[in-house]
C-alpha cells in the first residue's frame, strides 16, 4: 500500500481566514483526487490533478500537483462555514485503485 | 438521478452472523468497489470489480465476498461477521476505473455485536 499522509489532521478557523491541507507520499501517482465529505454522506469528488506542477482553481479553492507527482495541497481563501467537512486525498497508481489518506477535518466558525 | 443507491443504512448484527450489503447504480458504470472507512483510518479498498464476472480484492478483503453478476449491481457479503468489520461501508462507481469521476453512495453503516 502506497501511503498518502495529510496534515493537519484537524484544523478549525474563523471565517474569512486562509488555510492549506497538505498530502504527501514517497510514491509517485499517475493521478490524485480531492474529496469533501460532510457527516452522514459519501465522499465527493472536487477535483483530479495529473499532470506534475499543475494547478485548479475551483472559485475559493485552489489545487496544486507537485512536481514530481508525489504531493499534493490544496489551499482555501477566505474560508466560509459551508467549507466545513472531511478532506480526503486519494492517489491513483494503478488505474483501479485508490489509496486515500486518513483525512483533514476542517471547522469553519462563523 | 439515482446514481449509486446502498442499502441498508443501517444494520446491526451479531458476531457469526452473515449478511449482504448492496449496491446498485444506474450509471451503466463498468467499475465499482466497496470501501470501509474507520475512525483515523481513511478509506481502504476491500474489493472491486471492472465489468460483469470480474472482481478482484483490494487492500483488506478478508472475510468479505463479492460478485458481480450485472452491471448495475455488486454487493458485498459477510459470511461470518466480527466486531472488526464495524465500520462505514461505502460503495462507488465509475465509467471505466479510478481515473475516471468516482460516485460514492451514501454509506452502510454496520455495528457487530
Amino acid at each position: 500500500t502506497q501511503l498518502l499522509e495529510q496534515s493537519p489532521q484537524f484544523l478549525s478557523i474563523q471565517e474569512g481566514e486562509n488555510l492549506t491541507v497538505y498530502c504527501n507520499s514517497s510514491s509517485v501517482f499517475s493521478s490524485l483526487q480531492w474529496y469533501r465529505q460532510e457527516p452522514g454522506e459519501g465522499p465527493v469528488l472536487l477535483v483530479t490533478v495529473v499532470t506534475g506542477g499543475e494547478v485548479k482553481k475551483l472559485k475559493r479553492l485552489t489545487f496544486q500537483f507537485g512536481d514530481a507527482r508525489k504531493d499534493s495541497s490544496l489551499h482555501i481563501t477566505a474560508a466560509q462555514p459551508g467549507d466545513t467537512g472531511l478532506y480526503l486525498c486519494a492517489g491513483d497508481s494503478s488505474g483501479y485503485a485508490l489509496n486515500f489518506g486518513k483525512g483533514t477535518s476542517l471547522l469553519v466558525t462563523p | 438521478n439515482a446514481g449509486v443507491t446502498q442499502t441498508p443504512k443501517f444494520q446491526v448484527l451479531k458476531t457469526g452472523q452473515s449478511m449482504t450489503l448492496q449496491c446498485a447504480q444506474d450509471m451503466n458504470h463498468e467499475y465499482m468497489s466497496w470501501y470501509r472507512q474507520d475512525p483515523g483510518m481513511g478509506l481502504r479498498l476491500i474489493h472491486y470489480s471492472v465489468g460483469a464476472g470480474i472482481t478482484d480484492q483490494g487492500e483488506v478483503p478478508n472475510g468479505y465476498n463479492v460478485s458481480r453478476s450485472t452491471t448495475e449491481d455488486f454487493p458485498l457479503r459477510l459470511l461470518s461477521a466480527a466486531p472488526s468489520q464495524t465500520s462505514v461501508y461505502f460503495c462507488a462507481s465509475s465509467l471505466t476505473g479510478v481515473g475516471n469521476t468516482i460516485y460514492f453512495g451514501e454509506g452502510s453503516w454496520l455495528t457487530v455485536v
